[in-house]
């Protein structure tokens, strides 16, 4: 069974510090990984994800992520925190390899202060 | 652009009543899905369907059930309202062949309140 460990359920950094989000999966099969962002008052959308090839995947909006499989860990930086980014993160995997439905972990909301 | 359409963004409730959350999505998507979030808890899979007509149970499917008589459209429903009830709910669709395949895409959510 697939599951999603997100380390911290809240985050500060200062505006323009780096930004870490941590993610541990554990999955039976080679899984895909996926972050995504939700903005207050809004659904989900995706920041990025995972599925064969090359292991640092960039995303929108100055995100990246790097699949260590030796470490079942997807963590989630940005080399410098926007105002704008203060959202909660979620960290998912899928259940299946490459089909659908998810499973999320319980995110992390990120505070940014000026 | 993907447009998952949930009818009502904020509902209030009284115990008991039946309830009704609606999901249209445009995009000729297979696969749609109704999450439930809570501070704390993240996204918790109610149900999902794969097909028209068909429906499968999620994590925690007690209390709710699922409508799918068209391929956009996916309702959830609340036959008996109550107060543990209050939550997010998202729904999301999703590709079942493609290159995208296992990105959802959501709705804005609907915020419901049992009283």
């Amino acid at each position: 069974a697939q599951s999603v460990t997100q380390l911290g359920s809240h985050v500060s950094v200062s505006e323009g510090a780096l930004v870490l989000l941590r993610c541990n999966y554990s999955s039976s099969v080679p899984p895909y990984l996926f972050w995504y962002v939700q903005y207050p008052n809004q659904g989900l959308q995706l920041l990025l994800k995972y599925t064969t090839g090359a292991t640092l995947v960039k995303g929108i909006n100055g995100f990246e992520a790097e699949f260590k499989k030796s470490e079942t860990s997807f963590h989630l930086t940005k080399p410098s925190a926007h105002m704008s980014d203060a959202a909660e993160y979620f960290c998912a995997v899928s259940r299946n390899s490459g089909n659908t439905p998810l499973v999320f972990g319980k995110g992390t909301r990120l505070s940014v202060i000026a | 652009d993907v447009k998952v359409t949930q009818s009502s963004r904020y509902l209030v409730k009284r115990t008991g009543e039946k309830v009704f959350l609606e999901c249209v999505q445009d995009m000729d998507h297979e696969n749609m899905f109704w999450y439930r979030q809570d501070p704390g808890l993240g996204l918790r899979l109610i149900y999902f369907s794969y097909d028209v007509k068909m429906k499968e149970k999620g994590d925690i499917p007690e209390g709710y059930s699922v409508s799918r008589e068209k391929k956009e459209r996916f309702s959830l429903i609340l036959e008996s309202a109550s107060t543990n009830q209050t939550s997010m709910y998202l729904c999301a669709s999703s590709p079942l062949y493609s290159g995208r395949s296992g990105e959802l895409f959501f709705g804005e959510g609907s915020r419901l309140t049992v009283l």
